[in-house]
């Protein structure tokens, strides 16, 4: 069975700030790990994902992730925070087990505060 | 490229009546799939087509819900007696193929059951 945890229900950051936004998961099978935004009312829209290859991905709107095997985390960084970036984010993990089926955490909602 | 469409939007029944979302996907996508996405929660997934057979329903309470998708294309989620605790937000989302991980989501249909 996978599964995924997102450390940090609600995150607030200042505008000009680190993102920070955690996520670890459980597979008994190498992942493919996903990161999606939904903003309100909206579906998600994928923003970056990782299936193999180099472990520091990056993704659309400045946000990248890094795959740490030994630790089983895929947390989900900006360098700067912009007032666009105030939305719900969810991490995901599926494998090549699974048919695609994703297995999502409780998302985060990321504040971005003046 | 059209994305995912979804309708109705938002809909409130009373329980134990029923209630019908459809779900068109983006074109040439063969897998289809229907996630149930409470308040706080990740979404969950419900059921997943490739063309117009099931690959997993494992989670659809089927005394209630029940899901098609004729001429594997459009998909219809129906919810037949609605209860209390189907209040949530129902998304839709196809992607290439079953070994094509990257899903698309349309806006979703927000369900409130009174």
């Amino acid at each position: 069975a996978q599964s995924v945890t997102q450390l940090g229900s609600h995150v607030s950051v200042s505008e000009g700030a680190l993102v920070l936004l955690r996520c670890n998961y459980s597979s008994s099978v190498p992942p493919y790990l996903f990161w999606y935004v939904q903003y309100p009312n909206q579906g998600l829209q994928l923003l970056l994902k990782y299936t193999t290859g180099a472990t520091l991905v990056k993704g659309i709107n400045g946000f990248e992730a890094e795959f740490k095997k030994s630790e089983t985390s895929f947390h989900l960084t900006k360098p700067s925070a912009h007032m666009s970036d105030a939305a719900e984010y969810f991490c995901a993990v599926t494998s090549t087990g699974t048919a695609s089926k994703l297995t999502f955490g409780t998302g985060t909602r990321l504040q971005v505060t003046l | 490229e059209a994305g995912v469409a979804q309708s109705p939007r938002y809909k409130i029944i009373e329980k134990r009546q029923s209630v019908a979302f459809w779900c068109n996907p983006i074109s040439g996508h063969a897998t289809l799939y229907w996630y149930q996405q409470i308040l706080g929660q990740g979404p969950k997934l419900l059921i997943q087509f490739q063309n117009n057979g099931v690959v997993d329903d494992s989670q659809l309470p089927k005394d209630r819900f029940s899901a098609e998708r004729l001429k594997g294309v459009d998909s219809t989620l129906k919810i037949q007696p609605a209860k209390l605790e189907d209040s949530a937000v129902y998304l839709c989302a196809s992607s290439l193929g079953v070994k094509v991980y990257e899903q698309y989501f349309g806006p979703g249909t927000r369900l409130t059951v009174t």
